[in-house]
């Protein structure tokens, strides 16, 4: 089975632009969460989707928004970009939001803002 | 919230070694636990978690243990071989929930296994 797939891999944007990132879960997962990761830190949450529902939102600008697709494919846009937003961008996903399912990272989008 | 936390960015061991990673929380009501390691090119992959419930898990050649009273719990690696070499973090959830879906991450620590 295919694990997460995100696209991009890497991407070179200018300030003041938009991007779009795509993540595809794993087959039958159906939430769906993204992280941006900073070099040298640790993930922070961004979003959390089930079922094409939002269901949770972590500190980020609202530059940044998602959303999930009737195929539970996700998308994360971050508008008027900023050199600060570089960073990796994971996407995660899950069967359900429940305790008990782990969730799988894919192996992220590497946004560099020049 | 929750927060958590690394006393050590880096970590350098010989191989057959074992290894010790360590993890501080603030939030005395998080029951959950997770490490992950993340190998340079990847996203994190799960090592094994831990609830609020029991003190010590053990996997294959790691052992998390879970100190509730200092709000410590630390990743022990038997046998550190060099395909261990990443960084390690620690994660819990947001708000001191038990959702996978929405972690906060420490800083991590670099693991280094020398041959």
């Amino acid at each position: 089975d295919a694990g997460v797939t995100q696209s991009p891999t890497h991407l070179i944007k200018t300030r003041g632009q938009q991007v779009t990132l795509r993540c595809s879960p794993i087959s039958g997962h159906k939430s769906v969460s993204w992280y941006q990761q900073v070099l040298g830190q640790g993930p922070q949450f961004i979003f959390q989707y089930y079922e094409k529902e939002e269901r949770g939102r972590g500190n980020f600008p609202d530059r940044f928004s998602a959303r999930q697709f009737p195929n539970y494919s996700s998308e994360l846009n971050v508008n008027a970009l900023l050199l600060g937003d570089s960073a990796l961008y994971l996407c995660a996903s899950s069967l359900s939001t429940a305790t008990n399912y782990g969730y799988t990272f894919g192996s992220g989008t590497r946004l560099t803002v020049v | 919230g929750e927060s958590v936390g690394l006393h050590l960015p880096t970590l350098s061991v010989q191989e057959g070694d074992n290894s010790i990673i360590n993890c501080a929380y603030s939030n005395s009501a998080s029951d959950y636990f997770i490490w992950y390691k993340q190998e340079s090119g990847k996203g994190p992959q799960f090592i094994i978690d831990i609830r609020s419930n029991m003190d010590k898990r053990q996997g294959q050649r790691v052992t998390v243990l879970l100190n509730k009273t200092v709000k410590h719990l630390s990743l022990q690696i038997a046998a550190t071989q060099p395909g261990d070499s990443a960084v390690y973090f620690c994660a819990a959830p947001l708000a001191g929930g038990t959702s996978y879906g929405k972690l906060t991450f420490g800083q991590g620590t670099i693991l280094t296994v020398h041959p």
